[in-house]
């Protein structure tokens, strides 16, 4: 099983500054990387696949990149309502998905 | 837009058992494959299930494997968790959630499952 490792686990940061979350993965999982946005009593909302591509109306101040073992996901010029838990996951093992154990952003 | 909404959750005693539905609306559900993922109270996301668009590949995280059975109805629209033999480790949200070419793109608001005598 690919193990997703998540850092770090809790992000202190203020509205307008930039954040930076990171995720890696146990072995190669190519660009098969997903991000995911869960706030509070909702269901996780799909922000980035490919490991760069927003989905669909994801706010550009969403980027992320990397490959192989070690992404990044970044949060330019930080909103109130994007103070949340981010997951990620792979799929390249699909369909047996991994999810990270999140990181939680908060103020 | 697309719509998942699962029903059936509740408090059942361990060794029981219980049947999840997720309605499906918004988009042509014989077309795409769909999961069963699940979150403990207070935890991250565990995978349980997948069922393929016609209903004719199924796989199963070990944790569920041989109690846990995923099915669909394209008729209705509708996919199905029968869960048996239910532990108090099986308590959590469950979510119904869309395979969009791999990716988890739908999530249902999920369904609570507590497994407590």
């Amino acid at each position: 099983e690919i193990v997703m490792t998540q850092s770090p686990g809790t992000l202190s940061v203020s509205p307008g500054e930039r954040a930076t979350l990171s995720c890696r993965a146990s072995q190669s999982v190519s660009s098969n990387l997903a991000w995911y946005q869960q706030k509070p009593g909702q269901a996780p909302r799909l922000l980035i696949y490919g490991a760069s591509t927003r989905a669909a109306d994801i706010p550009a101040r969403f980027s992320a990149s990397g490959s192989g073992t070690e992404f990044t996901l970044t949060i330019s010029s930080l909103q109130s309502e994007d103070f949340a838990v981010y997951y990620c996951q792979q799929y390249n093992h699909w369909p047996r998905y991994t999810f990270g154990q999140g990181t939680k952003l908060e103020i | 837009q697309v719509q998942l909404v699962e029903s059936g959750g509740g408090v059942v005693q361990p060794g029981r058992s219980l049947r999840l539905s997720c309605a499906a609306s918004g988009f042509n559900f014989n077309s795409f494959g769909m999961h069963w993922i699940r979150q403990a109270p207070g935890k991250g996301l565990e995978w349980v299930s997948i069922i393929w668009y016609d209903g004719n590949n199924k796989y199963y995280a070990d944790s569920v494997k041989g109690r846990f059975t995923i099915s669909r109805d394209n008729s209705k629209n509708t996919l199905y968790l029968q869960m048996n033999s239910l532990r108090a480790d099986d308590t959590a949200v469950y979510y119904c959630v869309r395979d969009g070419r791999a990716v988890a793109d739908y999530w249902g608001q999920g369904t609570l499952v507590t497994v407590s005598s």
